[in-house]
C-alpha cells in the first residue's frame, strides 16, 4: 500500500494564478483532510469530506475549493493564489473502523511558496 | 469549542533522561485524545490514542501518555529518550464529527 501520496511536492505560484493539490489514498478511508501548517501554528483544518460526494468547511476555508470525486481522491483548488497561503499542505485520511476510532493518516506534504 | 494546548515551544531534555511533552485539552463529550510526531520533511505519524479505559496509553517506539481527565491533560512522556527522538510532537484531540484540533506542537531536542 502506498498509504497517502500527494502532488506535487513542491510549488510556486505568482499572486492571482491557481492550481490544484491531488491527494490519493489506497486504504478505502471514508474520511479525507486538508489542513495548512505554518510556523507555530500547528496544523489547522482548510476543509474535510465525509465521503465520495461530500465536502465541508473547517477552520481556514477562505480562498480554497474541494472536491471529492471519487472515494480516494481529493483535491485541493486555489483559484486566485496570494502570498498568505504560503504554507505547507497536508493531506490526511482516516475511517472509523473498530478500535481506529479515526486514527488520521498523512500525506507527505506539499510546500507551496506564492510570490 | 475544541481546542487544544500545548504550553511548551521546545523540550531539552538529555538522552537516556525520561522526557514528558505536555498537553492539555477543552472538549466537550468524552475526549478522543492523540499524540503525531513529525521530523522534518515528513507528514506526522500517528504515535498513540486515548479512546477508553487505562488512563496511561502505550504506543510506538516506547512512549506512552497519560490521560488525566480531572487536570483535562494529556502528557506525552517516555523512560528514557533516544537522540533519534528529537522531533516536533503534536497533540490533538477529535471531535463527535470526527474533526481534528492540533496543538500547535512541541519540538523535543535530545542531546547526545
Amino acid at each position: 500500500n502506498a498509504g497517502v501520496t500527494q502532488t506535487p511536492k513542491f510549488r510556486v505560484l505568482k499572486t492571482g494564478q491557481s492550481m490544484t493539490l491531488l491527494c490519493a489514498q489506497d486504504m478505502n478511508h471514508e474520511y479525507m483532510y486538508w489542513y495548512r501548517q505554518d510556523p507555530g501554528m500547528g496544523l489547522r483544518l482548510i476543509h474535510y469530506s465525509v465521503g465520495e460526494g461530500t465536502t465541508a468547511k473547517g477552520e481556514v476555508p477562505d480562498g480554497y475549493n474541494v472536491s471529492r470525486l471519487k472515494k480516494q481522491n481529493f483535491l485541493l483548488g486555489l483559484e486566485s493564489a496570494a502570498p498568505s497561503q504560503t504554507s505547507v499542505y497536508f493531506c490526511a485520511s482516516s475511517y472509523l473502523g473498530t478500535g481506529s476510532k479515526g486514527t488520521q493518516y498523512f500525506g507527505p506534504g506539499t510546500r507551496l511558496t506564492v510570490l | 469549542a475544541q481546542s487544544v494546548a500545548q504550553p511548551e515551544d521546545q523540550v531539552n531534555v538529555a538522552e537516556g533522561n525520561p522526557l514528558t511533552v505536555k498537553c492539555t485539552y477543552s472538549v466537550s463529550g468524552n475526549p478522543y485524545l492523540f499524540w503525531y510526531v513529525q521530523y522534518p520533511n515528513r507528514g506526522l505519524q500517528f504515535l498513540l490514542k486515548y479512546i477508553t479505559g487505562d488512563n496511561l496509553v502505550k504506543g510506538s517506539y516506547g512512549f506512552e501518555a497519560e490521560f488525566n481527565k480531572s487536570q483535562t491533560s494529556f502528557h506525552l512522556k517516555k523512560p528514557s529518550a533516544l537522540v533519534s527522538d528529537s522531533a516536533l510532537y503534536f497533540c490533538a484531540v477529535r471531535d463527535n464529527f470526527n474533526k481534528f484540533y492540533f496543538g500547535s506542537g512541541t519540538k523535543l531536542n535530545v542531546k547526545p
